[in-house]
């Protein structure tokens, strides 16, 4: 089982729908989780932190965090053409005293207009 | 601000030869990293750096060394380069328990 797991895509969504995006982690104690954006070609850009479980917003991105079933989801609503990309989620390990994340492989987005 | 800059962005190496691969913060980070990652694969964890003077192995070091003498830099040694160092690195830093920045990357080619 891999520590970090996401549906590789492509997810293909209409412009203006909600894309949702998931993520699996194994280790029960991981306290931090992040998305990163990456568009072809370039660097990983964090868009959203969460560290709590719940829902955590920022524009049009919201950040869902459930520890008891160890799932981490981003959902964007309004998308656009802009937002195709990949978009990695990544976990701090509980068993580190410091700051290492284990990273997904990623899910392609496609936002068609 | 330059955030973490990597030079250079692209190399071609024949098999066998070295480079060092640099990486440079200004943000005062202690915690710096060299990732690699190769298609459909995600990010590969190959060195990291708590601090100045301090260093350790992750996934995937075979092949790859470092050092950080200081706090700014962090620079990745490829020696005797193999076909199965072909990749793009990413270098990126951190404080605490805040999500990475990274690098714009180095794509790497060995032939």
């Amino acid at each position: 089982q891999k520590e970090v797991e996401q549906n590789s895509g492509p997810l293909s969504v209409p412009e203006g729908a909600i894309a949702s995006l998931n993520c699996t982690y194994s280790d029960r104690v991981s306290q931090s989780f992040f998305w990163y954006r990456q568009y072809s070609g370039k660097s990983p850009e964090l868009i959203m932190s969460i560290y709590s479980n719940g829902d955590k917003e920022d524009g049009r991105f919201t950040a869902q965090l459930n520890k008891a079933s160890q799932y981490v989801s981003l959902l964007i609503r309004d998308s656009q053409p802009s937002d195709s990309a990949t978009y990695l989620c990544a976990v701090r390990r509980g068993d580190t005293g410091f700051q290492k994340l284990v990273f997904g492989t990623g899910t392609r987005l496609l936002v068609s207009p | 601000n330059a955030g973490v800059t990597q030079t250079p962005k692209f190399r071609i190496l024949k098999i066998g030869q070295s480079m060092t691969l640099q990486c440079t913060q200004d943000m005062n980070h202690n915690y710096m990293y060299w990732y690699r990652q190769d298609p459909g694969m995600g990010l590969k964890l190959i060195y990291y750096s708590v601090g100045a003077g301090i260093t350790d192995k992750g996934e995937v070091p075979n092949g790859y060394n470092v050092s950080r003498s200081t706090t700014e830099d962090f620079p990745l040694r490829l020696e005797l380069a193999a076909p199965s160092q072909t990749s793009v690195y990413f270098c990126a830093s951190t404080r605490e328990d805040y999500g990475y920045t990274f690098g714009s990357g180095t794509r790497l080619t060995v032939v």
